[in-house]
């Protein structure tokens, strides 16, 4: 079974400092999907970058990048000058597929506090 | 807005009620995945459906069942609710059954069940 270990329970940074928040995972399989998501207060889930096993560069989406390391098997998510508003939880997610359906298996997620 | 839409958004029920949970996925969207996010358990994966047929059963719980219908909204439908089942239920949609595809999650809907 597949697993995602996010080892920062909570992180707090000073506005407009880059953070970088820790994923790692475990899988047999050679193709797979990691993906980040921000849960903020209210509750939802906001899909922010994804990253494909077979993909050769590392995944960016406007502030944020994903710093993958297939050999050490961390996924890392970087954002670069953190505002208020990032101030959220934010989960790792891994795509297992099973028996031709996929579903997420997702990390405990770290809450990250952005400091004015 | 992700553009999957889940109703009711609160829910306030007492132990040993039904209560149902409805999904719309994204447009054009074929698959839907229920997940559970409670305090102890995390996120878990509830159950997937594509196209109107179960695809995938995580740890769905015998009492819970869902559906897809053919406009391709879902409901999950909880009964015998204990006071364990109180937590944050979301509903995802995808572009298909298996890929790459990103998974689009609605608002969720908050279950207390007192």
């Amino acid at each position: 079974a597949q697993k995602i270990t996010q080892t920062q329970p909570g992180m707090f940074v000073q506005e407009k400092e880059a953070v970088t928040l820790d994923c790692t995972y475990d899988t047999s399989d050679q193709s797979y999907g990691l993906f980040w998501y921000k849960q903020p207060s209210s509750g939802e889930m906001i899909f922010l970058i994804y990253q494909g096993s077979y993909d050769e560069q590392n995944a960016t989406e406007g502030r944020y990048s994903l710093n993958f390391q297939k050999a050490r098997k961390s996924a890392n998510l970087v954002i670069s000058a953190s505002q208020l508003g990032d101030s959220a939880m934010y989960f790792c997610a891994m795509r297992e597929v099973i028996q031709g359906a996929q579903k997420l298996v997702f990390g405990q997620g770290t809450r990250l506090t952005i400091n004015p | 807005d992700s553009g999957v839409t889940q109703t009711p958004k609160h829910l306030i029920t007492a132990t040993g009620q039904r209560v149902t949970l409805r999904c719309s996925p994204r447009s054009g969207d074929l698959s839907v995945y229920w997940y559970q996010q409670s305090l102890d358990q995390g996120l878990q994966f509830l159950i997937q459906y594509y196209n109107g047929e179960e695809r995938a059963k995580g740890n769905i719980l015998e009492r819970f069942s869902a559906q897809q219908f053919p406009d391709l909204h879902s409901e999950l439908n909880l009964s015998s609710l204990e006071l364990g089942d109180s937590a944050l239920y979301f509903c995802a949609s995808s572009g298909g059954g298996v890929g790459p595809y990103e998974q689009y999650f609605g608002p969720g809907t908050r279950l207390t069940v007192t």
